[in-house]
């Protein structure tokens, strides 16, 4: 499940399940998206964009939606494992500066 | 070689102390970043460099002062930190500035100031 609290949100999941990490932004203008996974000790590791002419991307075992209508982005992994156990952030840009901002950021836990 | 690579990995500072961060990419990049990260938080913009050229500079205060010797270095000088500054510095770089383009990051150099 997941929680929301003072801590970073929290997604649990078993492993070989699908997961999906939610990102609201707030901005209309903002026209690409970003997903990055980060793990411990680690830099940001870019996962898949995504430019707002388009609602639906896929990758590797990830898929990207973007709803404009309701300014959401989510993110689905398929037959989640161990090694996608990480903190992933969204990150858009507005359009109006030549900068990424990043949400607050979603931790995955996978449970064997 | 998609590799940004930053110096040093941690690095412990007292608040009177003149110390460097280094970042390189030879990806052919344009633009390069800094971020702060604090813990459980995400990565926030300090500075942009375009071409070589200060773009961005996200009101950081004085104490930080960045340089771009050339378009595959990036620099960042800290002098008289505080303890709250205490935090990861990411660099990040990409192909153009726009904000429109991925991000490659570092690993990071951990800042302990004390």
């Amino acid at each position: 499940g997941e929680s929301v609290g003072l801590h970073l949100p929290t997604l649990s999941v078993q492993e070989g399940d699908n997961s999906i990490i939610n990102c609201a932004y707030s901005n209309s203008a903002s026209d690409y998206f970003i997903w990055y996974k980060q793990e411990s000790g680690k830099g940001p590791q870019f996962i898949i964009d995504i430019r707002s002419n388009m609602d639906k991307r896929q990758g590797q075992r990830v898929t990207v939606l973007l709803n404009k209508t309701v300014k959401h982005l989510s993110l689905q992994i398929a037959a989640t494992q161990p090694g996608d156990s990480a903190v992933y952030f969204c990150a858009e840009n507005t359009g109006t500066a030549s900068k990424l901002t990043f949400g607050t950021g979603t931790r995955l836990q996978v449970t064997l | 070689d998609t590799e940004v690579t930053q110096t040093p990995k941690h690095l412990v500072m007292g608040m009177t102390n003149k110390k460097s961060l280094k970042c390189e990419q030879h990806m052919g990049h344009r633009a390069m970043y800094w971020y702060k990260q604090k813990a459980k938080k995400p990565p926030e913009l300090m500075f942009v460099y375009s071409y070589e050229k200060l773009s961005i500079n996200e009101s950081v205060p004085s104490r930080f002062s960045p340089e771009c010797p050339n378009s595959s270095l990036l620099n960042l000088h800290l002098h008289a930190l505080q303890p709250e500054d205490s935090a990861l510095y990411l660099c990040a770089s990409s192909q153009e500035g726009s904000g429109r383009s991925e991000q490659y990051f570092g690993p990071g150099t951990r800042l302990t100031v004390t």
